[in-house]
């Protein structure tokens, strides 16, 4: 079974905190993708990568960074984290024109 | 753009009530799509997914989507719902990039 695995289930940080979220995949997985999952707005997808030390913007990539320096992990940065970005993170991987794996989320509230 | 929509986001049934739920998609060029399940409290699960072919698709637990293109269209049915089918459904859509875009959602209750 495909393993797409985020560091942490729930995390609170404070305003203004640097936070680092971390996505590890098992399947060398070519794409690797980060979204947030707010109610009544979907999935939106933030950044995507297609390979090591590529990184593309998704829909809504303002108030984050990602880092892809080896092919498995795909981390997501949010540079000075603020009450809006409270939020679901998930993490995806897939094949190039393949099927979807998804973490389990992590829930970050900012306060 | 690329994009997907959902028409309905919330719709509530009875038991034993077929159910069909929208979904179109803008994309130029090739696209697959999805329908994604999320229990409450769940990850997100696949239910079906159409690349080519046969444009109706069966999925698990009783779920089909038919891809209508001159529609872009690719609705959920199923023809019988039960409780247990209380959850949110995902469409989603992914082009020749494999970006995959998701709709607003549907947040679907079945009332026993």
């Amino acid at each position: 079974d495909v393993k797409v695995t985020q560091s942490s289930r729930y995390l609170v940080k404070r305003t203004g905190e640097k936070v680092f979220l971390e996505c590890v995949q098992d399947m060398d997985h070519e794409n690797m993708f980060w979204y947030r999952q707010d109610p009544g707005l979907g999935l939106r997808l933030i950044y995507f990568s297609y390979d090591v030390k590529m990184k593309e913007k998704g829909d809504i990539p303002e108030g984050y960074s990602v880092s892809r320096e080896k092919k498995e992990r795909f981390s997501l940065i949010l540079e000075s984290a603020s009450t809006n970005q409270t939020s679901m993170y998930l993490c995806a991987s897939s094949l190039r024109g393949g099927g979807y794996t998804f973490g389990s989320g992590t829930r970050l509230t900012v306060v | 753009a690329q994009s997907v929509s959902q028409h309905n986001h919330h719709v509530i049934l009875s038991e034993a009530a077929s159910l069909e739920l929208g979904c179109n998609y803008s994309y130029g060029g090739t696209v697959n799509l999805f329908w994604y399940v999320q229990y409450p409290g769940q990850h997100l699960q696949l239910l079906l997914k159409y690349f080519s072919g046969d444009p109706l698709v069966k999925g698990i637990k009783g779920f089909e989507a038919e891809f209508i293109k001159s529609k872009f269209s690719f609705n959920l049915r199923k023809p019988s719902v039960q409780w247990s089918d209380t959850a949110e459904y995902f469409c989603a859509g992914s082009g020749n990039t494999g970006k995959l875009i998701f709709g607003q959602g549907t947040t679907l209750q079945v009332k026993p």
